[in-house]
């Protein structure tokens, strides 16, 4: 099993639909971040935690929010999606013992 | 604010060639340097870091990455590519450690043989 997992890997939904994905971990670590990468740009860190109670802002967190339901859960949620957020988003996490970042397979997200 | 400019968008070698992938970073205090690999439908996996010490650093897969202050560059290097070696390759910079890890925008890399 993944240690990072994304919940669904591809998603087509319409403007305006309010969308959920999902990101779970086993690894046990403290931190969690959702990116987006889009052709051209890179990855972009939309929100991090660094623990449960712990919600931060990224470099392009409007049309975006998190929840941390739990350590192992971080989940993104799009309230009223519009085209420009097609992208794929990643899920990474770190801890404060460990010097790197694991990324999730990605989601890829289509809004037409 | 951390920054990370990797000018070259793709960059095609040949097989058994040497490589080389740029990047130039901005960050006021002694940066937290990475390079990841991604590869096609697959996230992104930590090829080698530099915090401190040696300025050349190992990395898995046969690649190395020099630190050099003066010029704020941590170039990517592989004396001899390899045809699996094809793959978007992306340069980060760290705040506090990789607490918060801004990524350069990527470089594709083609391999032909």
């Amino acid at each position: 099993d993944a240690d990072v997992t994304q919940t669904p890997r591809n998603r087509i939904t319409k403007t305006g639909k309010r969308i959920m994905l999902e990101c779970s971990q086993t690894k046990g670590h403290d931190r969690m971040y959702w990116y987006r990468q889009d052709p051209g740009l890179g990855l972009r860190l939309i929100y991090y935690s660094f623990d449960v109670k712990d919600i931060n802002k990224g470099e392009i967190s409007d049309g975006y929010s998190v929840s941390r339901q739990a350590q192992a859960k971080f989940s993104l949620s799009l309230e009223s999606a519009i085209p420009n957020q097609t992208a794929l988003y990643f899920c990474a996490t770190g801890s404060s013992a460990n010097e790197k970042l694991f990324f999730g397979s990605g989601t890829q997200l289509s809004v037409l | 604010a951390q920054s990370v400019t990797q000018p070259d968008i793709h960059i095609t070698v040949s097989e058994g060639a040497s490589l080389e992938l740029r990047c130039n970073y901005s960050y006021g205090a002694t940066p937290y340097l990475f390079w990841y690999v991604q590869s096609p439908g697959q996230g992104l996996q930590l090829l080698l870091k530099y915090f401190s010490g040696d300025t050349l650093v190992q990395g898995i897969k046969g690649f190395e990455a020099e630190f050099k202050r003066s010029q704020s560059s941590f170039n990517l290097r592989k004396p001899s590519v390899h045809w699996s070696d094809a793959a978007e390759y992306f340069c980060a910079v760290g705040a506090n450690g990789y607490q918060k890890v801004t990524f350069g925008i990527g470089t594709k890399l083609q391999v032909i043989p």
